[in-house]
């Protein structure tokens, strides 16, 4: 089982470009989560995809996207990209088997620097 | 709406020391509980979880946490730390208010020094 997999590892991009993220979850889940982790902070929700459709969305604006495939893996895109889009983005895994999560599996995540 | 708190952004502590990592959460409705740790330059590996049942969870590695529904707290202990536990960690919600996302506290770095 190889867990979740993120792609790209690390990324710089400038300013005003858009920007692409992939990740697959682990075998066996249907739903992706996407989290922001800004340096020293804890993950920030962005938004969680499952049956190719965007379910939840947190905080963030507009620029931020997403997609599902059906084999459940899942992209971000980030359009515009600002100095402060600079994180490390980590995708999430789960099943959707009720109204909480109970277990989520996570990527080893892709730094993105934004000059 | 829910909020996690963790009181220490830094701990160090000596190998073979105990260590207490503390963790509060607020929340209108029942609570899952998570800690999560993080290694430099690598994602979030789950550490343990609190889901019903027994308030004390143990993972693998010798960690232990006890759930404290009076004092909303889910504190992480260890009897004996290793210089290997130094990372950074974080303790985690989720709930049926919070649609199936994890709500993160601001992460504890544990330092275990020589």
């Amino acid at each position: 089982d190889a867990g979740v997999t993120q792609s790209p590892t690390h990324l710089i991009k400038t300013r005003g470009q858009q920007v692409t993220l992939r990740c697959s979850p682990k075998s066996g889940h249907d739903t992706v989560s996407w989290y922001q982790q800004a340096l020293g902070q804890g993950p920030q929700f962005i938004f969680q995809y499952y049956e190719e459709e965007e379910r939840q969305r947190g905080n963030f604006p507009d620029r931020f996207s997403g997609h599902q495939f059906p084999n459940y893996s899942s992209e971000l895109n980030v359009n515009a990209l600002l100095l402060g889009d600079s994180a490390l983005y980590l995708c999430a895994s789960s099943l959707a088997r009720g109204s909480v999560l109970t277990e989520a599996f996570f990527g080893q995540g892709t730094r993105l620097t934004v000059v | 709406a829910q909020s996690v708190t963790q009181l220490d952004s830094q701990v160090p502590v000596f190998e073979e020391a105990p260590v207490e990592l503390r963790c509060n959460y607020s929340s209108s409705v029942s609570v899952y509980l998570f800690w999560y740790v993080q290694y430099p330059n690598q994602g979030l590996q789950l550490l343990l979880k609190y889901l019903s049942g027994s308030t004390l969870v143990e993972s693998i590695n010798g960690f232990e946490a006890e759930f404290n529904k009076s004092q909303t707290s889910f504190h992480l202990r260890k009897p004996s730390v290793h210089i290997s536990d130094t990372a950074e960690y974080f303790c985690a919600v989720s709930s049926s208010g919070s649609a199936r996302q994890l709500t993160f506290g601001s992460g504890t770095q544990l330092t275990v020094l020589p």
